[in-house]
């Protein structure tokens, strides 16, 4: 089935420690993108990436790293300089065109500090 | 992004009724927007959407209403079911290349469906 897999669905991580967390899929889409949610809230973007190499940053990008080596895989590491990263990170994909077709969103995986 | 709060606006309806939940949006350079759902602890789902050069759009027990004159859009559900208790968010973006695919949502509607 076509669609986009986020692992780990569950993440703690220790206050210092990185993580990454990881985003494939296989729509053949040229667009990701990465999202937080934080309880009763919206959506806010952390990074983009239009093609392949290529990234942007979203409104939230400090303390958030990522890379886009492949079309079907689009990473993002929290670092340790992320001060509040308990949060629900959503991952999404979109075809690159100006069709303006919807965003398709993983399960999300849910990041706890302990 | 600015945060809006951590408590949701919530709409209670009753099953069968028609629900309309409102969105002001703050861009006037955006042109498509769409609304999704989102169940607890699941990513958001596509429910329809609508580009700039329409003012109504319909789909499967769903309505779509874009005003441009006062950014304002709005879900209308018809019949509403329990299945349809959910988060419901609409999000926008404009057509610029460099903004493309950057969907800037809203705080969401808690809908809460009851028998």
């Amino acid at each position: 089935d076509g669609g986009i897999t986020q692992s780990p669905k569950y993440l703690f991580r220790k206050e210092g420690q990185n993580v990454t967390l990881s985003c494939e899929q296989n729509l053949n889409h040229d667009a990701m993108y990465w999202y937080r949610q934080d309880p009763g809230q919206g959506l806010r973007l952390i990074y983009y990436s239009q093609i392949v190499n290529d990234f942007q940053k979203g409104d939230i990008a400090e303390g958030y790293s990522v890379s886009r080596e492949k079309k079907e895989s689009f990473p993002l590491t929290v670092t340790s300089a992320q001060k509040n990263p308990t949060a629900f990170y959503l991952c999404a994909s979109s075809p690159f065109n100006r069709g303006h077709t919807e965003a398709f969103f993983g399960q999300g995986t849910r990041l706890t500090v302990v | 992004g600015e945060s809006v709060g951590l408590h949701l606006p919530t709409l209670s309806v009753q099953e069968g009724d028609n629900s309309i939940i409102n969105c002001a949006y703050s861009n006037s350079a955006s042109d498509y927007f769409i609304w999704y759902k989102q169940e607890s602890g699941k990513g958001p789902q596509f429910i329809i959407d609508i580009r700039s050069n329409m003012d109504k759009r319909q789909g499967q027990r769903v309505t779509v209403l874009l005003n441009k004159t006062v950014k304002h859009l709005s879900l209308q559900i018809a019949a509403t079911q329990p299945g349809d208790s959910a988060v419901y968010f609409c999000a926008e973006s404009s057509m610029t290349t460099d903004s493309w695919g950057k969907l800037q949502f809203g705080a969401g509607t808690q809908v809460v469906v009851t028998p």
